[in-house]
């Protein structure tokens, strides 16, 4: 029931895009992405419900297929700053609700050379 | 306004012992959510309450519980210490549940 997100793990150059995936077998409600920076605590990126649009934000953005169960984030022109491990979280649909339960993903790793 | 704190930050006990955690909310949140995170793994969920009602339970043994107080802050309580217990414990709170969380920086648990 973990989503499964790809790739593992991402070297990019300054300025390059990068695209992470997170894919789950089950009917979702909503799909939560932080980034956790080493030694520090998760920080929140956004949130994606079931119905809703596309979020983004300066140059982060993300989707959400309901019908693939899957949601992408979208990092643009990256910046140093944006090097961590990026988790998905995942709530199960019940019914057109949520299980209020947030499964997250094992990680991508991105790493942002100068 | 201050962000979600925990208490102690880093704790090590021995197998058997027992442990409370304690997590702070932020200002006007309403729930919070355990989770233990594993190096290299993503965080797992443990409990999550809201209004001082347990909303939600993951798959952890009985030896885990919690409790949230009428202020909001909570603890989390792990009996009969085992070495796979050694982990970082980290809470959130938002301010209903289904909004986004916000993390504290989480008390390391190391068992001897």
């Amino acid at each position: 029931q973990q989503p499964v997100q790809s790739p593992q793990a991402v070297i990019l150059r300054e300025g390059e895009d990068a695209v992470i995936n997170c894919s789950s077998s089950k009917a979702l409600y909503s799909v939560h992405w932080y980034r956790q920076k080493h030694g520090e605590a998760p920080v929140f990126l956004m949130i994606l419900l079931k119905g809703g649009e596309q979020k983004g934000h300066d140059k982060i953005s993300a989707s959400f297929n309901e019908k693939k169960q899957q949601s992408s984030l979208y990092l643009t022109a990256s910046q140093l700053s944006y090097s961590g491990t990026y988790f998905c979280g995942t709530e199960i649909d019940v019914g057109n609700f949520g299980n209020e339960k947030l499964t997250f993903g094992t990680g991508t790793r991105l790493t942002i050379i100068p | 306004d201050a962000g979600v704190t925990q208490s102690p930050t880093h704790l090590i006990k021995t197998r058997g012992q027992h442990v409370t955690l304690r997590c702070s909310p932020i200002s006007g949140h309403k729930s919070v959510s355990w989770y233990q995170q594993v190096l290299g793994q993503g965080p797992q969920f443990i409990f999550q309450y809201y209004e001082k009602e347990e909303r939600g339970r993951g798959n952890f043994p009985d030896r885990f519980s919690a409790r949230q107080f009428p202020n909001y802050s909570s603890e989390l309580n792990v009996n009969a210490l085992l070495l796979g217990d050694s982990a970082l414990y980290l809470c959130a709170s938002s301010w209903e549940a289904n909004q986004p969380q916000h993390f504290g920086d989480g008390t390391r648990l190391s068992i001897l």
